[in-house]
């Protein structure tokens, strides 16, 4: 089945830096990748995905880049702030039958003001 | 429109009891999927069910056990507690089985002593 490896588990970064969590997944036939952000106590809630017919997608301060050859994936956010401390979970799966996502381990991600 | 809502919220259970979780999904979603959380494991999908049918399952033991109602609902189960199966439960909804986007729940956070 697929796997995903998620790093790092900790980042902890100043306001207004730039933030990036890799993901690598295993199987070639994985064609979508959700990230998802978990505040503390809260639910995760999808933040942004790609498919794999596009190789980078932005939506204001965050964007995810993929790279199908390598097999991995990533999510950047720029001018971080406070509010975007939690954790971030990727995804990949399949599209069909199989479209269970397989998650990585999580990133907590955390801003100091 | 609602959103996910999951029942009970928080739970104690003794080892060796039985639990049993509700799911109710956003109004036309048919997919329901269960993950457990704990920390430093990320998300772990237990089983997914579409139209009162499993449709996929994880790698959990025969414990672990669920349903859909006809009203596109969910229960899950977890006999014989033991210590290990303290988690956070959460349950996630799409309108189908092949879709890609999840809409999870708040979680029942289960703790057994």
């Amino acid at each position: 089945g697929e796997n995903v490896e998620q790093h790092p588990s900790t980042l902890s970064v100043q306001e207004g830096d730039s933030a990036v969590i890799k993901c690598t997944y295993s199987d070639s036939a994985s064609n979508y990748f959700p990230w998802y952000k978990q505040e503390l106590g809260k639910r995760p809630q999808l933040i942004i995905d790609i498919r794999s017919n596009v190789g980078e997608k932005k939506d204001q301060r965050i964007a995810v880049t993929l790279n199908k050859t390598a097999k991995h994936f990533s999510l950047h956010i720029t001018e971080t702030q406070p509010e975007d401390s939690a954790v971030y979970f990727c995804a990949a799966s399949m599209g069909g039958g199989s479209y269970i996502p397989t998650f990585g381990r999580g990133t907590s991600l955390i801003v100091h003001p | 429109k609602a959103g996910v809502t999951q029942t009970p919220r928080y739970l104690i259970k003794t080892r060796g009891q039985q639990v049993t979780l509700s799911c109710s999904p956003i109004s036309g979603h048919r997919s329901v999927s269960w993950y457990q959380q704990t920390p430093g494991q990320g998300l772990q999908f237990l089983f997914e069910y579409f139209s009162e049918t499993q449709r996929n399952k994880g790698n959990f033991p025969g414990r672990f056990s669920g349903r859909q109602f006809s009203n596109s609902r969910s229960e899950m189960n977890v006999s014989t507690l033991e210590l290990g199966d303290s988690a956070l439960y959460l349950c996630a909804s799409s309108w189908s089985s092949g879709a890609n986007v999840l809409t999870f729940g708040a979680g029942s956070r289960l703790t057994v002593l």
